[in-house]
Formats: structure tokens, C-alpha cells, sequence
């Protein structure tokens, strides 16, 4: 049984300071992750995508994967209270995608 | 043009309804899933069209009936459920259904079901 796990949180951080999310999993021959943020109410929406060891960054977004010991995580710098919102860490597994639990983010003011 | 849309936005229902959701997307993109979510959880796919066939089914009760009309439209065919059955209804698209896929979702169906 494949799995992701994830700290629900909530994680609560300062505005302008770094909120660090953290995923391992279970599947060692995964490849492809991902990190989507959720609103309260709405649907997911992609964040981030990696395949390959190593830093990914995209603004104030930094993805990193590190497949020797199964983890991602996802560095938000600058937060701002509109990155408060459940994150999910994903893994593709045979077509599908395995969801972690989320993070639920609060950025206070 | 990364959208994905989806009616209605609500529907409640009674238990010996039929009714139906309605996902689109013009993405050119050839796999369309059907995600249930519930509060506080992640969302839990129910099924998944590639190419326009069904390539799976999470054991997802027969009430529930998908179908896949063209490679731009999903349906869900929904009869006779229960109120357990309320959450919000996610559809999702993506190139092809390839492990290095993103799936873009669209903003999701809240049923209610009483």
C-alpha cells in the first residue's frame, strides 16, 4: 500500500517568515511528486512538480526531493496570509495519485 | 487555457433522485478523473477515463455511474444515494494520464444529499 504522510499542522508562521512543509512516502521507485495548495472550499491547484533529486524552485517557491530518503518538502519564503491554505503532498503511483493528509498552513499578520 | 469547468456548482438531492454532474474541459488533454471529497480529507479518486475507455475503478459503489460521452466531456450519473454520499465532487484532466502529468482540477460540484 503505497502512502504519503504528511503533518497536518496546523503549521503557523509569521508573515514574512518561511513555512516549511515536509511529505515522506512509502514507494521507493516513485518519480513524480507534487504539491498542491487548497482554499478552504475550493479545488486543488498545482503549486509545484518535481522528478528529479535536487531543488526546484519558482518564485518565492522551493521545491526539494530527495528520493534516498523518500521525502519532499516545500519552502514557502516571504509568506504572506494568502498562502494560508491546506497543502497537499502528492505522489504519482500506476496512474493515480496518491494524496498526503495536507498541511494546513496559517500566516499570521 | 488551463480550465476545467464543471456544473452544477451545487446540487442537493433527495435519496430517490437521479441526477447528473457535468464536467468539460478543451485542453485537448485525453484523461479525465472523478475525485470525492469529504471535509478535512484529501481527495479520493473514484475513477479514471483514458482515452475516452474507463482504466479504473476505485470499487466505487453502483450508484455511482460515470461516462465519458468524447474526450472533452465526464459525466457522473448519480441514483439513489445516501446522505453519506454528501461531499464536494472534484473532475480533473490531464495530458494523458502519464506519471509526469499534472492534473488540473476544476472547481468541484458540492452535493448534498438528504
Amino acid at each position: 500500500q503505497k502512502e504519503v504522510e504528511q503533518n497536518s499542522g496546523p503549521l503557523s508562521v509569521p508573515e514574512g517568515a518561511i513555512a516549511s512543509l515536509n511529505c515522506t512516502y512509502s514507494d521507493r521507485v516513485s518519480q513524480s511528486f507534487f504539491w498542491y495548495r487548497q482554499y478552504s472550499g475550493k479545488s486543488p491547484e498545482l503549486i509545484m512538480s518535481i522528478y528529479s533529486n535536487g531543488d526546484k524552485e519558482d518564485g518565492r517557491f522551493t521545491a526539494q526531493l530527495n528520493k534516498a530518503s523518500q521525502y519532499v518538502s516545500l519552502l514557502i519564503r516571504d509568506s504572506q496570509p494568502s498562502d494560508s491554505a491546506t497543502y497537499l503532498c502528492v505522489e504519482e503511483g500506476g496512474g493515480k495519485l496518491i494524496f498526503g493528509q495536507g498541511t494546513e498552513l496559517s500566516v499570521k499578520p | 487555457d488551463t480550465e476545467v469547468t464543471q456544473t452544477p456548482k451545487h446540487l442537493v438531492m433527495g435519496m430517490t433522485n437521479k441526477k447528473s454532474l457535468k464536467c468539460e474541459q478543451h485542453m485537448g488533454h485525453r484523461a479525465m478523473y472523478w475525485y470525492k471529497q469529504k471535509a478535512k480529507k484529501p481527495p479520493e479518486l473514484m475513477f479514471v477515463y483514458s482515452y475516452e475507455k474507463l482504466s479504473i475503478n476505485e470499487s466505487v459503489p453502483s450508484r455511482f455511474s460515470p461516462e465519458c460521452p468524447n474526450s472533452s466531456l465526464l459525466n457522473l450519473h448519480l441514483h439513489a444515494l445516501q446522505p453519506e454520499d454528501s461531499a464536494l465532487y472534484l473532475c480533473a484532466s490531464s495530458e494523458t494520464g502519464g506519471f509526469t502529468d499534472t492534473q488540473y482540477f476544476g472547481p468541484g460540484t458540492r452535493l448534498t444529499v438528504l
